[in-house]
């Protein structure tokens, strides 16, 4: 099946830091999704993006199909941005493998 | 508009017990997806229904089994409980790939299910 691969595994930055989190897949896709998981198990959709470049207030991503990666980039980091980040992604071949997820990249914003 | 819902939150059996946990899709969704949370670790995938029928199942065995019913909601029933079916479990859904739409998957709150 695909594998995913996220980095770095950990991050701790100080309050108002940007940061760019990165996702490398080894096949192509027809789905990827980053999300947050807050500290009560809660996945948080932030983007749903298998290709292209999105934006929503102090986040974006760009996810470049042809070179198998996606980057998430948080700007002006507050200490609620704090928790793990997964990207996941589901092989656009087929198969029966679902949404493949990472490990996670843990972020620590520091007031 | 309803989002993912999941029942019980938390749960404690015993090692060779069953479980039986439930979801409910979000409004408008009919595919429904489960995944198994391990502490420190991604979610792995374990199946998706749709249209009642098992249609994608992950590396589980047997002893992991599922059902979609009429109304969309779904239950995963684990049987003869081990230590290591201890995790978060999470319910998705999303709509079918079929009908074209984004196959954006959203997802529960989960059950923590504890086997002792």
């Amino acid at each position: 099946g695909i594998q995913v691969e996220q980095s770095p595994p950990d991050l701790i930055l100080q309050e108002g830091a940007n940061s760019t989190l990165r996702c490398n897949f080894s096949d192509s896709v027809n789905n990827l999704q980053w999300f947050h998981q807050n500290p009560w198990g809660q996945l948080i959709n932030l983007f749903y993006i298998p290709s292209g470049t999105k934006q929503n207030g102090r986040l974006s991503a760009t996810t470049v199909a042809t070179e198998r990666y996606s980057l998430l980039y948080i700007s002006s980091s507050q200490t609620t941005d704090s928790g793990v980040y997964f990207c996941a992604a589901e092989y656009s071949g087929g198969g029966a493998d679902g949404l493949t997820f990472g490990k996670g990249t843990h972020l620590i914003i520091q007031p | 508009d309803a989002g993912v819902t999941q029942s019980p939150t938390h749960l404690i059996k015993t090692r060779g017990q069953q479980v039986t946990l439930r979801c409910s899709p979000k409004s408008g969704h009919d595919t429904v997806s489960w995944y198994q949370q391990a502490l420190g670790q991604g979610p792995q995938f374990i199946f998706q229904y749709y249209e009642e029928e098992e249609r994608q199942r992950g590396n589980f065995p047997d002893r992991f089994s599922g059902h979609q019913f009429p109304n969309y909601s779904s239950e995963l029933n684990v049987n003869a409980l081990l230590l290591g079916d201890s995790a978060l479990y999470l319910c998705a859904s999303s709509y079918p790939r079929l009908a074209g739409l984004q196959e954006t998957q959203y997802f529960g709150p989960g059950t923590r299910l504890l086997v002792l």
